[in-house]
């Protein structure tokens, strides 16, 4: 298995909800990234999690939440988002966790939010 | 901190052109560096990347790029364009670290495909 899985596909959400986006991946990486892209703009990094740890945060508002329940699964909570938080969520996994060569990133094909 | 910058924001080649799409990079070590697709509302696909070694590498789908450090650049290519390759093209640089490896992105190219 050599993909990223993220559910959904698509969210559509008003902005009292509490979500969760999930991400899941098989190929043994220990690495996982939560990105936000907007339309016509680079994917930008929110987190990284490195051997089930939250190692780096990009100064992501409280209302993201990410948690890594184990080495395949990386969940991300959404709450009291607003509508410029729509974006496209892009989960990835990597094969090294922090030291060793980097080989770059297996990305999923993400989560389209709206939040309304 | 590092940096990429892709020059061009669109470019139209026509179906059988060769494409070259411009990459510089701005890293005070020898940097790690990549090539990843993007098609409409999708993820990113790895079409190459560079560690070290053979300063031309080959990748997916009939993709090269040259490393060229004298000139900080990491140009893609490809002899023969096909339609389907019209898609989003980022450059990226990874930079290994303690807390984990981050790739940051240069904004991107697109590329239009005439037939």
């Amino acid at each position: 298995d050599t993909e990223v899985t993220q559910t959904p596909k698509h969210l559509v959400m008003g902005m009292t909800n509490k979500k969760s986006l999930k991400c899941e991946q098989h190929m043994g990486h220990r690495a996982m990234y939560w990105y936000k892209q907007k339309a016509k703009k680079p994917p930008e990094l929110m987190f990284v999690y490195s051997y089930e740890k939250l190692s780096i945060n990009e100064s992501v508002p409280s209302r993201f939440s990410p948690e890594c329940p184990n080495s395949s699964l990386l969940n991300l909570h959404l709450h009291a988002l607003q509508p410029e938080d729509s974006a496209l969520y892009l989960c990835a996994s990597s094969q090294e966790g922090g030291q060793g060569n980097f080989y770059g990133y297996t990305f999923g094909s993400g989560t389209r939010l709206t939040v309304v | 901190a590092q940096s990429v910058t892709q020059p061009d924001i669109h470019i139209t080649v026509s179906e059988g052109a060769s494409l070259e799409l411009r990459c510089n990079y701005s890293y005070g070590a020898t940097p790690y560096l990549f090539w990843y697709v993007q098609s409409p509302g999708q993820g990113l696909q790895l079409l190459l990347k560079y560690f070290s070694g053979d300063t031309l590498v080959q990748g997916i789908k009939g993709f090269e790029a040259e490393f060229k450090r004298s000139q900080s650049s990491f140009n893609l290519r490809k002899p023969s364009v096909h339609w389907s390759d019209a898609a989003e093209y980022f450059c990226a640089v990874g930079v290994r670290g303690g807390g984990g490896n981050k790739l940051t992105f240069g904004t991107g190219t697109q590329l239009k495909v005439e037939l």
